[in-house]
């Protein structure tokens, strides 16, 4: 079974910091790039970054870039995200995804939620 | 950055009939546009890609059209498992990737 499955969320003071990991099985995680998407209480879905299957190209969203770091290990079959400099507008879900060819995305976690509150 | 909006906000649709969500996209965006649905306390799920091809496993009543700007998602002979919030995402112009904000459908 194709599956992704996200760990590392928590309650964060503003200006801290959180790693998120994802672990990848049922498929060949290294032939795929991954992806975060959150998603604020009661709002819509938010692009946060990608990585290609070598990590040769990387990015982020402006409200996240200079602070958030994904990165992955294709022998564990995982990618992160190291989120520092926490605010409270990064409050939200947290979806791993794993896009098809074309980056619609087809696979996505369960989420973890990150609350960044004082 | 590629603005997607969509319409309208909430729509009301009765069980058995069709629902019609639109979704348009500040510039072309050609067919790299696609269709999730969303359930309360759940994952996304890809419902569409390409703007017209169904994902692995969703009903034929599902259907997406267009090209370019204007997109439609077509839901016919609605079931009660259709009520959810439907998103439109591009993945044709990018960094950033796109989403639209979202259409509730909701029972009539």
């Amino acid at each position: 079974e194709v599956q992704l499955v996200e760990s590392g969320g928590g309650l964060v003071k503003p200006g801290g910091s959180l790693r998120l990991s994802c672990a990848a099985s049922g498929f060949t995680f290294i032939t795929y790039s991954m992806t975060w998407v959150r998603q604020a209480p009661g709002k819509g879905l938010e692009w946060v970054s990608s990585i290609s299957s070598t990590s040769n190209y990387i990015y982020y969203a402006d409200s996240v870039k200079g602070r958030f770091t994904i990165s992955r290990d294709n022998a564990q079959n995982s990618v992160s995200l190291q989120m520092d400099s926490l605010r409270v507008e990064d409050t939200a879900v947290y979806y791993c995804v794993r896009p098809r060819p074309g980056w619609a995305f087809d696979i996505w976690g369960q989420g973890t939620v990150v609350t960044v509150s004082s | 950055e590629i603005v997607m909006t969509q319409s309208p906000v909430t729509l009301s649709v009765s069980p058995g009939e069709t629902a019609t969500l639109s979704c348009r996209a500040s510039q072309s965006v050609s067919v790299n546009l696609a269709w999730y649905q969303q359930k309360p306390g759940q994952a996304p799920r890809l419902l569409i890609y390409a703007a017209s091809t169904r994902a692995t496993g969703i009903p034929a009543r599902f259907s997406g059209s267009g090209t370019g700007t204007e997109f439609t998602l077509t839901i016919s002979s609605l079931q009660s498992e259709d009520f959810a919030v439907y998103y439109c995402q591009q993945y044709d112009n990018w960094p950033p990737l796109t989403f639209g904000q979202g259409t509730r459908l909701d029972i009539k």
